[in-house]
């Protein structure tokens, strides 16, 4: 089963218009942390933004900001404003706890191509 | 800004040839990964590493692979016999806690296999 799901794979804005991208995630673990990553057309990976599943305020950064429904499994990247620079993928991941080695390796979906319109 | 390093940004290697790739991670981050991407798929992870050992690996990780921190800054990872299907991005992140554990990325190493 897919831990991360995000069932956009491409999608349009207008620029300064804001748009949503979807993340849906999955995981029987109490204690786990969200990111959103955009990766632009040269390939690296930049990080967004944060949110752990106790945190109790949806978490903001700049133009960025993760609507957290938790019992949903849901954790949406709002970006507001949106410029030309936002084209890119957009990967939201997944850092469950685990016991033991606790390595906190990240579970990535398969990305949102997004594409800003002039 | 902190960042990690990653050299080189790409490697073309003949298959059956061993590669090294290199990370510098953000100076006080102690814990590394690696992770890969093959064109046009998602991110998959590699293995972790702290305190000089391996905490976890994944199934992609198999005795061909292997990590090491050999002067206390670099952070390398080696394949010993490369595939054609090794071929992709990859990428080493660093973390500094595990209190969030916000892993941040290099800029990849793109590694072609010929």
């Amino acid at each position: 089963a897919q831990k991360i799901t995000q069932t956009q794979p491409g999608m349009f804005v207008q620029e300064k218009e804001a748009v949503t991208l979807d993340c849906t995630y999955d995981t029987s673990d109490p204690s786990y942390g969200l990111f959103w990553y955009k990766q632009p057309s040269s390939g690296e990976m930049i990080f967004l933004i944060y949110q752990g599943s106790y945190d109790q305020q949806n978490a903001t950064e700049g133009r960025y900001s993760l609507n957290f429904q938790k019992a949903r499994k849901s954790a949406n990247l709002v970006i507001s404003a949106s410029q030309l620079g936002d084209s890119a993928m957009y990967f939201c991941a997944m850092r469950e706890v685990f016991s033991g080695a606790g390595s906190y390796q990240l579970t990535f979906g398969k990305g949102t191509k997004l594409s800003v319109i002039p | 800004e902190p960042e990690v390093t990653q050299t080189p940004s790409h490697q073309v290697t003949q298959m059956g040839q061993e590669v090294i790739l290199r990370c510098v991670p953000i100076s006080n981050h102690l814990y590394f990964y690696w992770y890969r991407q093959i064109l046009g798929q998602k991110v998959e992870f590699l293995v972790s590493f702290y305190n000089n050992e391996i905490s976890e690996k994944s199934e992609i990780f198999d005795d061909q692979f292997s990590v090491e921190r050999p002067d206390g800054s670099n952070f390398t990872l080696k394949i010993r016999s490369t595939k054609l299907e090794d071929s992709a991005m990859y990428f080493c992140a660093t973390s500094g806690t595990l209190a969030k554990n916000i892993q941040y990325f290099g800029a990849g190493t793109r590694l072609s296999v010929l």
